[in-house]
């Protein structure tokens, strides 16, 4: 399978806790996004990068939040002391660089914290 | 602020018949607009695109309408199959080079009945 891939699927953690997600990206694609969706809602912009740089952040994207992506290829999201509206769905996708590009999604990490 | 509107939450349709979807935009700059399509526990998966300098593009079932002066845009499925039956999301984004903020309407949940 040469899609996006996430991982974990779903995580469950305690409020306060620190959680990571990772993200492997399509190969040949040099731009990588992270994405929130709650319920009822479409997917909120993040934050994405251009080979291992971090271009732009939403401010969505506290001070809680950090992405690496060290080598270019995949990518980790980290949330440091959880909250409960931390809750959602966290989307990674990636595409090819360049004007007009379409980006493919993967299957998404759900985190709920209780 | 909510720059791309999907105002039906839900659509309901027969099967071989044609399904409407709709989107409204506000921001003049966006010159690519994407629908996705999601299924439960899924992540979005590319549909079709248009840029900003066509009205119009197809493909098989698929064919999206983009109406520059009325900032509006509609993907048609001709026949609908119960098959489709999913969320659809309209997006969009200014594909300037490294602009990538890519923009989601809430979706509009489309059920086909056989």
């Amino acid at each position: 399978d040469t899609g996006v891939s996430q991982n974990p699927r779903h995580k469950i953690t305690k409020r306060g806790q620190n959680v990571t997600f990772r993200c492997d990206p399509i190969s040949e694609h040099n731009r990588l996004y992270w994405y929130r969706q709650t319920l009822g809602q479409g997917p909120e912009f993040l934050t994405y990068f251009q080979n291992e740089a971090q271009l732009e952040k939403s401010r969505l994207l506290s001070d809680r939040f950090s992405a690496e992506r060290p080598k270019g290829s995949f990518s980790t999201l980290e949330i440091q002391r959880t909250e409960q509206g931390d809750s959602a769905m966290y989307l990674c996708a990636s595409s090819i660089g360049g004007a007009g590009n379409t980006q493919y999604f993967g299957p998404g990490t759900r985190l709920t914290v209780l | 602020d909510q720059q791309v509107k999907q105002n039906s939450p839900s659509l309901s349709v027969q099967e071989g018949r044609i399904s409407i979807l709709n989107c409204d935009y506000t921001n003049s700059m966006f010159d690519y607009f994407l629908w996705y399509k999601k299924y439960p526990a899924e992540g979005p998966t590319f549909l079709i695109s248009i840029s900003s300098i066509k009205d119009k593009n197809e493909d098989g079932r698929f064919t999206v309408f983009l109406n520059k002066s009325a900032k509006h845009l509609s993907l048609h499925i001709v026949p609908s199959q119960p098959g489709d039956s999913a969320v659809y999301f309209c997006a969009a984004f200014w594909g300037g080079y490294n602009n990538n903020d890519m923009r989601f309407g809430a979706g509009t949940r489309l059920t086909v009945k056989p």
